[in-house]
This record gives C-alpha cells, sequence and structure tokens, in this order.
C-alpha cells in the first residue's frame, strides 16, 4: 500500500538557521502531497501542497519540491524563526477512490532563540 | 464559517464504557474523515464517508462504528471503550481545490481510556 517515510525528530535549529526535513513515498499512481504543520495543542493546518512532477509548493517561507524520479517532497525553509516551532508531517492522497491522506510519523521542529 | 468542529475536546472514560464523538463541519463538503493519533506517529485513517448516507472502513476500524445521516455531521461511536483506544481523534472533510482535494481538520478530541 501507499507510505510515507519523514525523517524522525526531533530537530533542533538556532533562529536563522536553514531547515530541511526529508520526506520520501511509496504510492502506487501519481499521488498529491501535503506538508501539513500542528502548532501545540491545535489540530493540522495545511502548510503546503504540490499536486504532479516539479511542481514546488510554497507558503510562509517553506517550499517543497514534488521530485518523482527519487519519490521526495524534501521541506525546506532558509530561516526558521521561534514560531516555527511545531510538528510537521508529510503527507500523500490519490485523487480518486476515498481521497484519504496517508501520513508520515511526524517531524518535531524546535527552534532556540 | 466555522469550518470543522468538533466536541468534546478532551473525555475520559473508563473501560467497557461507551461514548460518542460530534463532528460538524459547515463548507457543504462531501468527503469527511476520521482519524487518530497516537503519541509520536502520523494519523491513521479510521472510517470516511464520501456522502451523507455512505461509509465505508479506513486502516483501523474495529472497536468504532460511523453514521452519515446528513452532509454536515459525521458522529463516531465507540463502544466497549479499551485501553488502545487513548489516542486523539481529528475529524476533517475535503473538497476540490484547484486540482486536488484539500482536507480540513478539526481541532481533535483528546480521549483517556482508564
Amino acid at each position: 500500500g501507499d507510505s510515507v517515510t519523514q525523517m524522525e525528530g526531533p530537530v533542533t535549529l538556532s533562529e536563522e538557521a536553514f531547515l530541511t526535513i526529508n520526506c520520501t513515498y511509496t504510492a502506487t499512481g501519481y499521488p498529491s502531497l501535503f506538508w501539513y504543520v500542528q502548532y501545540p495543542g491545535e489540530g493540522l493546518q495545511l502548510l503546503l501542497k504540490a499536486t504532479k512532477a516539479d511542481d514546488k509548493g510554497s507558503n510562509k517561507g517553506f517550499e517543497a519540491t514534488y521530485r518523482k524520479e527519487t519519490t521526495s517532497f524534501h521541506l525546506e525553509k532558509g530561516s526558521v524563526q521561534v514560531s516555527d516551532s511545531a510538528v510537521y508531517f508529510c503527507a500523500l492522497s490519490m485523487d480518486t477512490g476515498r481521497r484519504a491522506l496517508t501520513f508520515g510519523s511526524g517531524t518535531r521542529l524546535q527552534v532556540q532563540p | 464559517n466555522a469550518g470543522v468542529t468538533q466536541t468534546p475536546k478532551f473525555r475520559i472514560l473508563k473501560i467497557g464504557q461507551s461514548m460518542t464523538l460530534q463532528c460538524t463541519q459547515d463548507m457543504n463538503h462531501n468527503y469527511m474523515y476520521w482519524y487518530r493519533q497516537d503519541p509520536g506517529m502520523g494519523l491513521k485513517l479510521i472510517y470516511y464517508s464520501v456522502g451523507a448516507g455512505i461509509t465505508d472502513k479506513g486502516e483501523v476500524p474495529n472497536g468504532y462504528n460511523v453514521s452519515r445521516s446528513t452532509t454536515e455531521d459525521f458522529p463516531l461511536r465507540l463502544e466497549l471503550a479499551a485501553p488502545s483506544q487513548t489516542s486523539v481523534y481529528f475529524c476533517a472533510s475535503s473538497s476540490l481545490q484547484g486540482l486536488t482535494y484539500e482536507q480540513y481538520f478539526g481541532p481533535g478530541t483528546r480521549l483517556t481510556v482508564t
């Protein structure tokens, strides 16, 4: 079945450091790819998405590029802030059938001032 | 628009008790979902619905039941609660946004079974 693998956390960075969180996927067909963010005590919010190969999703300084050849969707940000501290989930869905999300296990990011 | 709302926010159950987690969305979405999130893990799909009157199992349906009598409401029923059902439960609904379906999540219900 479909699956998503994320790098394990926690990831601890100083403010203004560069962030990369790795994500790879396995899927039959051509999924849409997503990054969701979960702040402490809250639900999940969509951060960015990409629907086909070579698409780049971006939002709030975060970027991720859909790489079909490496089945990857790594999340990057050039300069993190303390307010970016959260858990980040990579996910995929197929645009047919139940359209449910398949999630990675999440990566906790801690940004220190 | 309130989006997706869930009640209660927190609940403690004793083993063997039953309860219903409520989920309502006001966006007229056909697709709705229930996920559970165990500590340090991603979300896993319990049940989903593609429209009023139509529901189906996800990856982890055992111990749960759902119904979908209206477009807006998608309650999740726990019968005979067990400690393994201690988790955070998220309801979501989805709609087509551009080329793909996006899901909108409720704030979650934190359930403890002791």
